[in-house]
């Protein structure tokens, strides 16, 4: 079981928006700004997409943005691409012994 | 950008020491800069963070694996590795090695992962 909870699926048409929670505790994503998300495509390499909660690598497109409040952090996609499908996980740092707890995944599926 | 491929045996034995070894460009191993990272991905299960290692050989592991887990570092050959005692099928899983800058508390480059099943 994972530290931290995601929806296992989500769904939205092309150009539409849609948002994938994670929930955490106050020791995780309560504690610290420190929530990355990465983008799965079986066989390929995660990819970060955002990291320090809100922050974007060079590269990753201004659809994707991050927020949190309180315990859980949020992933929004807008304008959704067909490219977008794939498994979103995320990430906190929470200090202490298991430096680093993450969601089970949630998987995108544009329709 | 960092690059990184993992390599080891796609079956290993119940009891037995699983032993993959990740492969990295030789001048972002020589920065000093990183922390090498080993992840798996547990079937239905989501990502488990392993553990990392420094330029310097500080260690730092999951503790829930810590008995069972080595990760070591080998500047001349550019790579790191992960030994896991004691295998059983719970740990099936994907493995990847990732990085993560120091000054930093993200994993910014990944290799694609190995497919390890544990199996008699």
């Amino acid at each position: 079981q994972s530290a931290l909870t995601q929806p296992a699926s989500v769904s939205g048409s092309p150009g539409q928006s849609i948002t994938i929670s994670c929930a955490g505790t106050s020791s995780d994503i309560g504690a610290y700004d420190l929530v990355s998300w990465y983008q799965y495509h079986p066989g390929k390499a995660l990819k970060l997409i955002i990291f320090d909660v809100t922050d974007r690598p060079s590269g990753i497109s201004t659809r994707f943005s991050g927020s949190k409040s309180g315990n859980t952090a949020s992933l929004t996609i807008s304008g959704l691409q067909a490219e977008d499908e794939g498994v979103y996980y995320c990430c906190s740092y929470s200090g202490g012994t298991t430096l680093y707890v993450f969601g089970p995944g949630t998987t995108l599926t544009v329709l | 950008q960092v690059h990184l491929k993992e390599s080891g045996p796609g079956l290993t034995k119940p009891s037995q020491t699983l032993s993959l070894t990740c492969s990295v460009s030789a001048d972002s191993m020589s920065s000093g800069a990183y922390y090498w990272t080993w992840i798996r991905h547990l079937p239905g299960k989501g990502l488990e963070w392993i553990g990392y290692i420094s330029y310097s050989g500080a260690t730092y592991y999951n503790p829930s694996l810590k008995s069972r887990i080595t990760i070591s570092l080998d500047k001349s050959q550019s790579r790191f590795s992960l030994n896991l005692t004691s295998v059983t099928a719970a740990d099936t899983a994907v493995y990847h090695c990732a990085v993560r800058t120091v000054t930093k508390y993200f994993f910014h480059d990944w290799g694609q992962g190995t497919q390890v099943t544990v199996s008699s």
